[in-house]
Order: C-alpha cells, then sequence, then structure tokens
C-alpha cells in the first residue's frame, strides 16, 4: 500500500506568511493527489486536484505543486480564514495532517 | 443547492450494527461515483469505502473488509452505509462525499477526488 507522509505536522505562521506544506508518497503516483482543508467540527473541503488544479471557488493563494512523490501545497499570503488542518490524499489513503497555527 | 445529508449515526454496543444513510440534493446522484470517510475523535481522515455510479463496484479500506457493506438507491437519491461487528476503533464521526468525476466506468482506476462532502454523522461504539 501506498503511504503518504506529510511535513510539518504543525506550523505556526502569521497572517501574510507564505506557507508551504509537504506531501510525500511512497512511491511514484503520477499527478494523482488533491489537498483538502479542514476546520474543527467542519467536512473537509477540496483545494486542489490532480496536484496543481485549483477547484472552484478556492482562492487564488493557494497552489500546489510536483509529481511522483514529492508534492507541495503553497498558501501566497496566509489569511485568518486559512488557520486550519490540511490533508493530502492519493485515493484511499490520506496524509496525517498539517495543522496551521497563528503565531 | 448540492447537498449531502448522513444520518443514522449513534451510540451502539460492541459487535452490534448500525445502517447509515446520506441523502443527496441538487445534482444527479445516480452519475457520481460516492465514498464514505470517517475521522476518529482528534484523528485525521480515513476512507472507508467507494462505491460507482450504478452501483456495480465497490472498494473497502482493510479495516472495515467483511464488515461494512456500501450500496446505494440512486432511484431514492441515497447512499448507504451498513456497518456489522462494529468495534470501538469504529468510533468516528462518518462523512459521505461525492467523487469529482462524472460517471466512472472503472472506479478503481478513477483518482478518487471528493468535491462535495456532507456535514457528517457520528457513531460511537461503546458498552
Amino acid at each position: 500500500d501506498i503511504q503518504m507522509t506529510q511535513s510539518p505536522s504543525t506550523l505556526s505562521a502569521s497572517v501574510g506568511d507564505r506557507v508551504t506544506i509537504t506531501c510525500r508518497a511512497s512511491q511514484s503516483i503520477s499527478s494523482w493527489l488533491a489537498w483538502y482543508q479542514q476546520k474543527p467540527g467542519k467536512a473537509p473541503k477540496l483545494l486542489i486536484y490532480k496536484a496543481s488544479s485549483l477547484e472552484s471557488g478556492v482562492p487564488s493563494r493557494f497552489s500546489g505543486s510536483g509529481s511522483g512523490t514529492e508534492f507541495t501545497l503553497t498558501i501566497s499570503s496566509l489569511q485568518p480564514d486559512d488557520f486550519a488542518t490540511y490533508y493530502c490524499q492519493h485515493k484511499g489513503t490520506f496524509g496525517q495532517g498539517t495543522k496551521v497555527e497563528i503565531k | 443547492q448540492v447537498q449531502l445529508v448522513e444520518s443514522g449515526g449513534g451510540v451502539v454496543q460492541p459487535g452490534r450494527s448500525l445502517r447509515l444513510s446520506c441523502a443527496a440534493s441538487g445534482f444527479t446522484f445516480s452519475s457520481y461515483a460516492m465514498h464514505w470517510v470517517r475521522q476518529a475523535p482528534g484523528k485525521g481522515l480515513e476512507w472507508v469505502a467507494v462505491i460507482s455510479y450504478d452501483g456495480s463496484n465497490k472498494y473497502y479500506a482493510d479495516s472495515v473488509k467483511g464488515r461494512f457493506t456500501i450500496s446505494r438507491d440512486n432511484s431514492k437519491n441515497t447512499l448507504y452505509l451498513q456497518m456489522n461487528s462494529l468495534r470501538a476503533e469504529d468510533t468516528a464521526v462518518y462523512y459521505c462525499a461525492r467523487d469529482r468525476v462524472l460517471e466512472v466506468v472503472v472506479v478503481v482506476a478513477a483518482p478518487w477526488y471528493m468535491d462535495v462532502w456532507g456535514k457528517g454523522t457520528t457513531v460511537t461504539v461503546s458498552s
């Protein structure tokens, strides 16, 4: 089975910061990767699919890149609404999550 | 608007059964594969099962295989998860989610991006 490993587990940042979250696959998954945002008590929200395609309605400050085994989610300028937990996903496997906290 | 509403959660004893439902509205339910995803308290997301748009193909996480059954009734726009032989470790919020790709024929070959989610229903397995 393919394992998905995110880093860091927790990230402290300030409004306006550029934030990068990494997701590594245990073997090549081409570009078959999605990113989700989840806020406490809420359902996940799809942000990025196929590694770099922005889901409709998602702000352009979110971007995804990578292929093969290494992927990144970047928030170009962190906004107050972006403090949440982010998950990468390849088919039936989610990463363990990265919590973005206020510094 | 596009909406998924889960129901059927509750408190159940270990070894007992429970059936979850997910009512879909605002889109052509019969054209999309559907997923169940769960989240144990304080933990991350765990994919549980997927069913193709026509119900012909189903896949399960190893942790629930042989105990859980995913099904759908396209005439009622409803997705189900029958959970048998429940264990304490099945305690979680259960979400249903729509697959982003339309009318996937071979669901195992699809990327399984989930673009619409319900709010979840809570299942607690405890004696």
